[in-house]
């Protein structure tokens, strides 16, 4: 069964600092990824994806991800955060061409002065 | 214009109540769904209806009920509601073709619901 995990529920970083949040999947063939984003009493948006053509993948509000499938890895950056950035981010997987998303538990990203 | 709109955006009601909650999409797509996410922030696909067929259907109670009267609306009637229910729940859609998804999931901005 396809899965993900976010490491850390919770990362905190001051503005103008690296934002890296952690994500690794579980599958059986080759996935689809995803980041989505939820600002506060909101609901989710696509942050960027990957769906097996360029492994660096580029996505709004200047984040990118970088799928490693050596270390079944998709972990999610920005080199530089801002106070908007603060938000819930959700890794999440899928089977090529399905459209049942199985998201990870997400991490509450905090952005200090 | 609001792409995926739910309605209500919060239900406070007491255990054992019938509610629904509407979902409407503007965005043309062919496949809605419902998530369940709760107060750990968990996300849960509950269903989903492509062209109003149920596809997919995650073991969720019989007392939670999704009606697709039309491609663009999908609707969640709960029947008597237990306190474990109260989560926010979410409705989404999705562009397919065939057999294939983009995997890019639009969202409502979620409805909340309270059981007492």
């Amino acid at each position: 069964a396809q899965s993900v995990t976010q490491l850390g529920s919770h990362v905190s970083v001051s503005e103008g600092a690296l934002v890296l949040l952690r994500c690794n999947y579980s599958s059986s063939v080759p996935p689809y990824l995803f980041w989505y984003v939820q600002y506060p009493n909101q609901g989710l948006q696509l942050l960027l994806k990957y769906t097996s053509a360029a492994t660096l993948v580029k996505g709004i509000n200047g984040f990118e991800a970088e799928f490693k499938k050596s270390e079944t890895s998709f972990h999610l950056t920005k080199p530089s955060a801002h106070m908007s950035d603060a938000a819930e981010y959700f890794c999440a997987v899928s089977d090529q061409g399905t459209d049942k998303l199985i998201f990870g538990t997400g991490t509450r990203l905090q952005v200090f002065p | 214009d609001t792409a995926v709109s739910q309605t209500p955006k919060y239900l406070v009601t007491q255990m054992g109540n019938d509610k629904s909650i509407k979902c409407e999409q503007n965005l043309g797509h062919d496949t809605m769904y419902w998530y369940k996410q709760d107060s750990k922030k968990f996300l849960k696909i509950m269903f989903s209806y492509n062209n109003k067929e149920l596809i997919i259907n995650e073991t969720v109670p019989n007392r939670f009920s999704p009606k697709s009267p039309d491609k663009a609306h999908l609707n969640l009637h709960i029947n008597s509601l237990e306190l474990g229910d109260s989560a926010v729940y979410f409705c989404a859609s999705s562009q397919t073709s065939g057999f294939l998804s983009t995997g890019e999931l639009f969202f409502g901005e979620g409805s909340r619901l309270t059981v007492l």
